[in-house]
């Protein structure tokens, strides 16, 4: 069985600031991992995914993700972030041999960002 | 133009009561889900459908039910409502890939909130 563990549920950081959202997941096949962001009161969307090759997947908004198979984690970064970053930032995992399309989502990291 | 839809947006209704939400998507996609976001923001999928197969979290009581009558909607339909039934619904849409790969992104609807008192 798969899992996905998001280390903080809550990160505050001040404008500018850099941010990491700390992703990990737990499978016993080969596995596709997506983050994605929800603002406040809408439905979730896209930042960017990894299905395989090279390591460090770039997203919009200026977001980045490293997959690292050895330590089984996704982290998100961000080297500066702005008030409009605020929101829930959700890990999902889906794997290869797994059901069309079902993807299993972490708990959730509130991002909070402060001027 | 709204890719993945949601009516209504709010629902409030009384336990025991039978409700319909419904989902559409203008994306052509061929391949639907709902998912059940409680009050803790943990998201968890109750279904994913296509016109191959319904696939049912297991967890999911049978007082749920997807309904599709066409490719591009997938309703939800919920009997004798409960109070733990209060959550945030979303419905997402993708598109299926070759070779049973599951790996494309999932477009969201803005979600239903659901209070049922």
């Amino acid at each position: 069985a798969q899992s996905v563990t998001q280390l903080d549920s809550q990160v505050p950081v001040f404008e500018e600031a850099p941010v990491e959202l700390r992703c990990n997941y737990s499978s016993s096949v080969s596995v596709y991992l997506f983050w994605y962001v929800q603002y406040p009161n809408q439905g979730l969307q896209l930042l960017l995914k990894y299905l395989s090759g090279s390591t460090l997947v770039k997203g919009i908004n200026g977001f980045e993700a490293e997959f690292n198979k050895s330590q089984t984690s996704f982290h998100l970064r961000k080297p500066s972030v702005h008030i409009s970053d605020t929101a829930e930032y959700f890990c999902a995992v889906g794997n290869y041999g797994g059901s069309q399309g079902n993807l299993i989502f972490g708990k959730g990291t509130k991002l909070s960002v402060k001027p | 133009d709204t890719a993945v839809s949601q009516t209504p947006k709010y629902l409030v209704t009384q336990m025991g009561n039978d409700k319909s939400i419904k989902c559409e998507q203008n994306l052509g996609h061929d391949t639907m889900y709902w998912y059940k976001q409680d009050s803790k923001k943990f998201l968890k999928i109750m279904f994913s459908y296509n016109n191959k197969e319904l696939i049912i979290n297991e967890t999911v009581p049978n007082r749920f039910s997807p309904k599709s009558p066409d490719k591009a909607h997938l309703n939800l339909h919920i009997n004798s409502l409960e109070l733990g039934d209060s959550a945030v619904y979303f419905c997402a849409s993708s598109q299926e890939l070759a070779g049973g790969r599951a790996d494309n992104e999932q477009f969201f609807g803005p979600g239903t909130r659901l209070t049922v008192l």
